[in-house]
């Protein structure tokens, strides 16, 4: 596609329920990342992918967070048994391998944990 | 590991004052530097970037310049409109590829008529 797309884009789940958000990047895009961004605050990094790979997954918050990615394409993020402190939004990001190429933002996935 | 660390916000300055925001990495070799921003209620975009030492990446009137011997990349803009408040991130890209990227807090800008 023309951008990074994430879906939902809105989520409103009840406290103990698992969601699933969907990222898919640029074709071509070889890095992945997932970050989470709370209301009014900075960028919050949760795991970057290299192909279907995750050499650094150090920014999950607990093991009730786990993503995976296919194909070197779609990833999930995975969230169980959600808590209140997870309502944020979820960025997803893709960039070929060159270090001189820039990073492309989806328009995040919006979960509210009720 | 790699790090960036930005000026901590908010700033709050007036319609055509003198914008910066100060920017250091800490990485081996030599990074790649950008400057993303978001617009409230959008998502971040690329602002401007520089891939090399002494260079200089420019938009919107915009400007940041590679500096190796500080490891800077400080964002300046002469006279910063309403329309530039935004929260701003410093980042870099090592200069291996597959390299994971590291990005700053974010500074949040607010320009006031």
């Amino acid at each position: 596609g023309a951008g990074v797309s994430q879906s939902p884009s809105n989520k409103v789940t009840e406290k103990g329920k698992d969601v699933e958000l969907r990222c898919d990047p640029i074709s071509g895009h070889t890095a992945l990342y997932w970050y989470r961004q709370r209301l009014g605050q900075g960028l919050e990094f949760l795991i970057y992918f290299q192909g279907n790979s995750a050499p650094d997954k150090s920014g999950l918050p607990s093991d009730r967070f786990s993503a995976e990615r296919t194909g070197e394409s779609v990833s999930t993020l995975t969230i169980q048994r959600t808590q209140q402190e997870d309502s944020a939004v979820y960025l997803c990001a893709s960039s070929s391998d060159r270090a001189t190429n820039t990073i492309y933002f989806g328009e995040g996935s919006w979960l509210t944990v009720v | 590991g790699n790090s960036v660390t930005q000026m901590e916000g908010p700033v709050t300055l007036s319609e055509e004052a003198f914008l910066t925001i100060n920017c250091t990495y800490t990485a081996t070799g030599y990074p790649s530097l950008f400057w993303y921003v978001q617009y409230p209620g959008e998502g971040l975009q690329l602002l401007l970037k520089a891939t090399k030492a002494d260079d200089k990446g420019s938009n919107k009137g915009f400007e940041a310049t590679y500096r190796k011997e500080t490891t800077s990349f400080h964002l300046e803009k002469g006279s910063v409109q309403v329309s530039d408040s935004a929260v701003y991130f410093c980042a870099l890209t090592p200069n291996t590829n597959a390299g994971k990227s590291t990005f700053g807090d974010g500074t949040t800008l607010t320009v006031k008529p």
